[in-house]
């Protein structure tokens, strides 16, 4: 199956400053999707980014999927951006197979 | 719109008893629904995959007569921890899809489940 590779595993930030997630992925898909979890355990999907470059406010994400692997930037990090950032693929079945995630937790 | 909930929120349970969780779709018909287990500081794992009116599809290693999972209805997948342990103490995760022509790729995830099982 698919196998999904995140870095760093934990990461911890000032209020205000920005970061860079990565995910590499083993298979050329073309379905990767960005999850944000907050602390209480709700997964917001962020993107779905098979490729290329989208923008949503202070976040935006790049998937290079001929290299396989994809990034999300947060800029201006706030501290309600802390919590567990996930990339996920879709295998078959339509079943969805999660990273390992980022810990990331920004600091006032 | 596209709001799944989950109940209950937390739930402690005594070893050796069952316990059901409950996944509604509250404003769209969920062709299909997923459950996921989460470990503290880990990954979602996939553990079965649920389709309205069908056999639930489990993962492998997942002991399907443990964890009974029932989709009777297009906004209602439950899922049973039978003779529950203190090793089945986990956050539980569903989602589900919307059947109204959503792109495959569109999931929408419940809040979780805290089981603990003393």
């Amino acid at each position: 199956g698919i196998q999904v590779e995140q870095s760093p595993p934990d990461l911890i930030l000032q209020e205000g400053a920005n970061s860079t997630l990565r995910c590499n992925f083993s298979d050329s898909v073309n379905n990767l999707q960005w999850f944000h979890q907050n602390p209480w355990g709700q997964l917001i999907n962020l993107f779905y980014i098979p490729s290329g470059t989208k923008q949503n406010g202070r976040l935006s994400a790049t998937t290079v999927a001929t290299e396989r692997y994809s990034l999300l930037y947060i800029s201006s990090s706030q501290t309600t951006d802390s919590g567990v950032y996930f990339c996920a693929l879709m295998e078959y079945g339509n079943k969805l197979v999660f990273g390992a995630g980022t810990i990331l937790r920004v600091k006032s | 719109g596209a709001v799944v909930s989950q109940h209950p929120s937390w739930v402690i349970c005594k070893s050796g008893t069952s316990v059901k969780i409950e996944c509604r779709s509250l404003d769209f018909q969920a062709t299909t629904m997923f459950w996921y287990r989460q470990f503290p500081k880990q990954s979602l794992m996939l553990m079965a995959t649920s389709n309205e009116g069908s056999k639930a599809t489990y993962e492998q290693g997942v002991e399907k007569d443990k964890f009974l999972i029932n989709h009777a209805s297009l906004t209602l997948s439950t899922l049973t921890v039978t003779s529950a342990h203190p090793e089945d103490s986990s956050f539980y995760i569903c989602s589900a899809r919307d059947r109204s022509g959503r792109p495959l790729w569109e999931q929408y995830f419940g809040p979780g489940t805290r089981l603990t099982v003393t």
